[in-house]
């Protein structure tokens, strides 16, 4: 099964911020990227597809970039309601398999 | 607008069987792929399987032994059905509308395999 590795662990910034995380697959999943974000005790929700196309109503402060490989969520200027934990996911290859997420917190 | 919910007991013997269902609201379950995924308390996300109204199912070989998910049309419900728990079993169990990406979830139900 192909390994999520997301990095940092936990980011630590302020509102209006730049947020950037990383996620590294130990194969190649072409763009079969998603992100999801996740408050506490609330459902994960789609962010991010084919590794840079928004979902429907996601606003567009955030963004992914990457393939194969090498992906990027971005952030570009923190709000409030921004600061939870962040995976990615990658569809390429069966088992699907999610990252074990960024905590983004306020510093 | 598709909404989500999950129901089932709360409390699961170990040895037994974890059964959960999903009820789907505003729009048909003939429509999508339709996915079951858990999280441990406190930990990540794991896929546990998908289906499609065809009965396609792709499970993940980690729990391919023991997972069962299935689609009742009539109802516009899904169900997934987990045999032989354990306490590594206890997770909150989410249902979610796709079946590669996950564009809409329910609210997700905690189930806690105990004696």
């Amino acid at each position: 099964e192909i390994v999520l590795t997301q990095s940092p662990g936990t980011l630590s910034l302020s509102p209006g911020e730049r947020a950037t995380l990383s996620c590294r697959a130990s194969q190649s999943v072409t763009s079969n990227l998603a992100w999801y974000q996740q408050r506490p005790g609330q459902a994960p929700r789609f962010l991010i597809y084919g590794a840079s196309s928004r979902a429907t109503g996601i606003p567009d402060r955030f963004s992914g970039s990457g393939s194969g490989t090498d992906f990027t969520l971005t952030i570009s200027r923190l709000e409030t309601e921004d600061f939870a934990v962040y995976y990615c996911q990658q569809y390429g290859t069966s088992p699907f398999t999610f990252g074990p997420g960024t905590k983004v917190d306020i510093k | 607008q598709v909404q989500l919910q999950e129901s089932g007991p709360g409390l699961v013997k170990p040895s037994e069987t974890l059964s959960l269902t999903c009820t789907v609201s505003g729009g048909s379950i003939s429509s999508y792929y339709w996915s079951w995924i858990r999280q441990p308390p406190g930990k990540g996300l794991e896929w546990i399987g998908f289906i499609y109204k065809s009965g396609i199912t792709n499970y993940n070989p980690s729990l391919k032994s023991r997972v069962t998910i299935s689609l009742d049309t009539s109802k516009n419900q899904l169900s997934l059905k987990l045999s032989s728990v354990t306490a590594a079993d206890t997770a909150v169990y989410y249902c979610a509308r796709d079946g590669r990406t996950f564009a809409v979830w329910g609210q997700g139900t905690l189930v806690t395999v105990s004696s």
